[in-house]
C-alpha cells in the first residue's frame, strides 16, 4: 500500500529564509514523486517530480527537493522565500509500474512574513 | 491557464437543482480525471477517463454523473446533491494512464450546496 505524510500542517517562514516542506511516503516499489503548489482560488500546479533519475529534483520558482530513499522522504526546500510562494503545497506519491492514480497528503499551508 | 479550463468558476446550487461542471482541455491528453477537495481532506479522486472510456469509479454516489464524450470534454452532472458535497471540485488532464507525467490540473469549480 503507498500513502504520503506531510509532517507539517502549517509552516511560517520570514521573506529571504530558507523554506523547508517536509514529506514521508511508504511504498512497496520504486516510487514516482511530486510536489504541487496550490494558490488561492487557483488549481494546482506542478513544481518538481521525481521518476527514477536523478535524487535531486530542480523545480520552478527555485523549488527543489531530494529524494532520499533510506528515509523514504522527498522533502521541498527553497534557499530564499518570496511573498509569492505563500500557498498550499501537496506532496504526491504514485506506483509507476502499475499505474495507479495518485495518493495526495494533506497539504501544508506555507506562509511567508514580510 | 494551464490548459485545463473548468467552468463555472463558482456555482451555488440547492438539493433539488441539477446542473453540470465541464472541463476542456487540448493539450492532446487522452487521461482525464474529477477530483474533489474539502477542506482539511487529501484530495480524492472521483472518476478517471482514459482515451473517453471510464476506467476508475472511487465509490461515488450515484447523485455524481460523468460524462466524457471525447477526449477534450469532461462533464460531471449533478442532481439532488447534498450540503456535505460542498467542495472544489478540480478536473485534471494527463498525456496517458501512467503517473510518470504528472497530471494537468484546472482552476477548479467551487461548489456551494444550500
Amino acid at each position: 500500500a503507498q500513502s504520503v505524510t506531510q509532517l507539517d500542517s502549517h509552516v511560517s517562514v520570514s521573506e529571504g529564509t530558507p523554506v523547508l516542506l517536509r514529506c514521508n511516503y511508504s511504498s512497496s516499489y520504486s516510487p514516482s514523486l511530486f510536489w504541487y503548489v496550490q494558490h488561492p482560488n487557483k488549481g494546482l500546479q506542478l513544481l518538481l517530480k521525481y521518476t527514477s533519475a536523478a535524487t535531486l529534483v530542480k523545480g520552478i520558482n527555485g523549488f527543489e527537493a531530494e529524494f532520499k530513499k533510506s528515509e523514504t522522504s522527498f522533502h521541498l526546500t527553497k534557499p530564499s522565500a518570496h511573498m509569492s510562494d505563500a500557498a498550499e503545497y501537496f506532496c504526491v506519491v504514485s506506483d509507476p509500474n502499475t499505474g495507479n492514480q495518485f495518493y495526495f497528503g494533506t497539504g501544508t499551508s506555507l506562509t511567508v512574513i514580510p | 491557464e494551464t490548459g485545463v479550463t473548468q467552468t463555472p468558476r463558482h456555482l451555488v446550487m440547492g438539493m433539488t437543482n441539477k446542473k453540470s461542471l465541464k472541463c476542456e482541455q487540448h493539450l492532446g491528453h487522452n487521461a482525464m480525471y474529477w477530483y474533489k477537495q474539502s477542506a482539511k481532506k487529501p484530495l480524492e479522486l472521483m472518476f478517471v477517463y482514459n482515451f473517453k472510456e471510464q476506467t476508475e469509479n472511487n465509490s461515488v454516489p450515484s447523485r455524481f454523473s460523468p460524462e466524457c464524450p471525447n477526449s477534450s470534454h469532461l462533464f460531471l452532472h449533478l442532481h439532488t446533491l447534498q450540503p456535505e458535497d460542498s467542495a472544489l471540485y478540480l478536473c485534471a488532464s494527463s498525456p496517458s494512464r501512467r503517473p510518470r507525467y504528472g497530471y494537468t490540473f484546472g482552476s477548479g469549480t467551487r461548489l456551494t450546496v444550500v
